[in-house]
C-alpha cells in the first residue's frame, strides 16, 4: 500500500466547475504539500500546510491531521488549470532531513 | 530571480552508456534532493545532500547510480551503464537549511534510454 494515496487518478471537468482532489496518507508527517506539474516536468509548489486551511486565489487546501487527509479545491476552474496535481508529505522520519513522499498525482483536464 | 536549474533538459542515451545530469540549486540553499519520476508516477526520493555531505542515499536504485556535490552547490547525478528501466524524469530540488522549509524544484531532466 502506498504511503500517500490520491483520488481520483484522472479528472475531467467543464470550465467553471468546482473541483476537489483528495489525499490520504498513512505516515506521521510534519507538513503536507500540494504541487502542480505541467507537461514538460516542472513542479511548482502551491501550498505547504501542517494544519487547517490555506487559500490562494481560486485554490483552497485543507488538512485534517487526525484523519490524515487533505483536499485541494479549485473554484471556477479554467482550462489553464489543466495539469497534474501531486500531494506530497514531509515525513517525520529522518529528523530535519524532510524527505518528501509523493502521491501518484491527479491528472486534471478542464474543457472549455 | 534564479530558481533551480537542471541540464540537460532532455537526454537520449543508448543502453550501456553513462550519463551525467546536472543540478544548479538556488544560491544559499544548503539542502539538495534528487528524485526519480517514472512515467505516470509520482516522484520518488533518490538521495539527499546537506552542503557537500551526502546524508542519505537510501533511494538510489542500484550501484550504477552515483551522486556528488563536491563544493556544496552544484550537484551531479551520474548513471553508469544505463538500462531501459532508468528512463524517467530526474528532478532536483533545493531548500534552505531546516526540514520545515519549502523545497523548490527544477524543471527536471527527461532521460530516455533506448
Amino acid at each position: 500500500k502506498n504511503e500517500v494515496e490520491q483520488s481520483p487518478q484522472n479528472l475531467t471537468a467543464q470550465e467553471g466547475e468546482f473541483i476537489t482532489i483528495n489525499c490520504s496518507y498513512s505516515v506521521g508527517i510534519s507538513a503536507l504539500h500540494w504541487l502542480q506539474q505541467h507537461p514538460g516536468g516542472g513542479i511548482v509548489s502551491l501550498f505547504m500546510l501542517s494544519s487547517g486551511k490555506k487559500k490562494h486565489g481560486r485554490l483552497i487546501a485543507t488538512i485534517n491531521i487526525q484523519e490524515k487527509h487533505s483536499s485541494l479545491h479549485i473554484t471556477a476552474s479554467h482550462p489553464r488549470d489543466s495539469a497534474v496535481y501531486i500531494c506530497a508529505v514531509r515525513s517525520n522520519y529522518g529528523g530535519s532531513q524532510g524527505n518528501l513522499i509523493f502521491g501518484k498525482g491527479t491528472k486534471l483536464s478542464v474543457k472549455p | 530571480g534564479a530558481g533551480v536549474s537542471q541540464s540537460p533538459r532532455y537526454k537520449v542515451a543508448k543502453r550501456g552508456q553513462d550519463v551525467a545530469l546536472r543540478c544548479d540549486p538556488i544560491s544559499g540553499h544548503v539542502s539538495l534532493f534528487w528524485y526519480q519520476q517514472a512515467l505516470g508516477q509520482g516522484p520518488e526520493f533518490l538521495t539527499y545532500f546537506q552542503n557537500e555531505a551526502q546524508l542519505d542515499k537510501s533511494g538510489l536504485p542500484s550501484d550504477r547510480f552515483f551522486a556528488e556535490r563536491p563544493e556544496g552547490s552544484v550537484s551531479t547525478l551520474k548513471i553508469q551503464r544505463t538500462q531501459q528501466e532508468d528512463s524517467a524524469v530526474y528532478l532536483c530540488a533545493s531548500r534552505l537549511a531546516g526540514g520545515y522549509n519549502e523545497q523548490f524544484f527544477g524543471p527536471g531532466t527527461r532521460l530516455t534510454v533506448l
